[in-house]
């Protein structure tokens, strides 16, 4: 399967610690990367590869993959950090693109 | 600093055509691919086609592909996405990206702000 599933919804406080997950078989061959979506701004790429930041994307901010599963992880949750996350990878032909339906994270 | 800037888009008939550009500047364009990704109201991000850095392969989510075209001219720093045969669920805000390397990457790291596309009669 090409497709990527995400939780739909999360919340966390503010401070704490949250993980928004990405599930696909093409993730067992193809690092995911990771986007933060906020309304009227262009997408922001915050995690790629086995767990790289562009720069000056904060170290709050960090990736993880295991089996069907790539991580990304918040810790320590700011409000500046409630946006729409979506995980892309390469599909298992290699050439094609898929996103993951995206999760909304509120930051209480 | 990297720039993307996407523009072309309009209200269009079902049936109709459009053609999108997106103007880079800040890096070498030639050296890589570029992508257009499109959000619906109100759904997730939506892959539609990539184009390698020399423009030699081009590649098509199944949604779009036959009816959508992409294309770029390095002299000018611009990558298109021609559409023809619109249809109302083509409706959205397209993107246009910047990939990592010369070929297909997942990674794309400069996005443009989008520019809107309605298919309505």
């Amino acid at each position: 399967s090409s497709e990527l599933t995400q939780d739909p919804a999360l919340s966390v406080a503010l401070g704490q610690t949250v993980k928004i997950t990405c599930r696909g078989d093409t993730l067992r061959s193809h690092f995911a990367s990771w986007y933060q979506l906020k309304p009227g701004q262009a997408p922001l790429l915050v995690i790629y590869g086995k767990n790289n930041r562009p720069s000056g994307i904060p170290d709050r901010f960090s990736g993880s993959s295991s089996g069907d599963t790539a991580s990304l992880t918040i810790t320590g949750a700011q409000a500046e950090d409630d946006a729409d996350y979506y995980c892309n990878s390469r599909d298992t032909s290699g050439n094609h693109l898929v996103f993951g339906g995206g999760t909304k994270l509120t930051v209480l | 600093e990297v720039n993307v800037v996407e523009s072309g888009g309009d209200l269009v008939q079902p049936g109709g055509s459009l053609r999108l550009s997106c103007a880079a500047s800040g890096f070498t364009f030639s050296s890589y691919a570029m992508t257009w990704v499109r959000q619906a109201p109100g759904k997730g991000l939506e892959w539609v086609s990539t184009i390698s850095g020399t423009g030699g392969s081009t590649y098509y989510g199944d949604s779009v592909k036959g009816r959508f075209t992409i294309s770029r001219d390095n002299s000018k720093n611009t990558v298109f996405l021609q559409m023809s045969s619109l249809r109302a669920d083509d409706t959205a805000l397209y993107y246009c990206a910047k990939g990592v390397r010369v070929v297909v990457s997942a990674t794309q790291d400069y996005w443009g702000q989008g520019t809107l596309v309605t298919v309505s009669s």
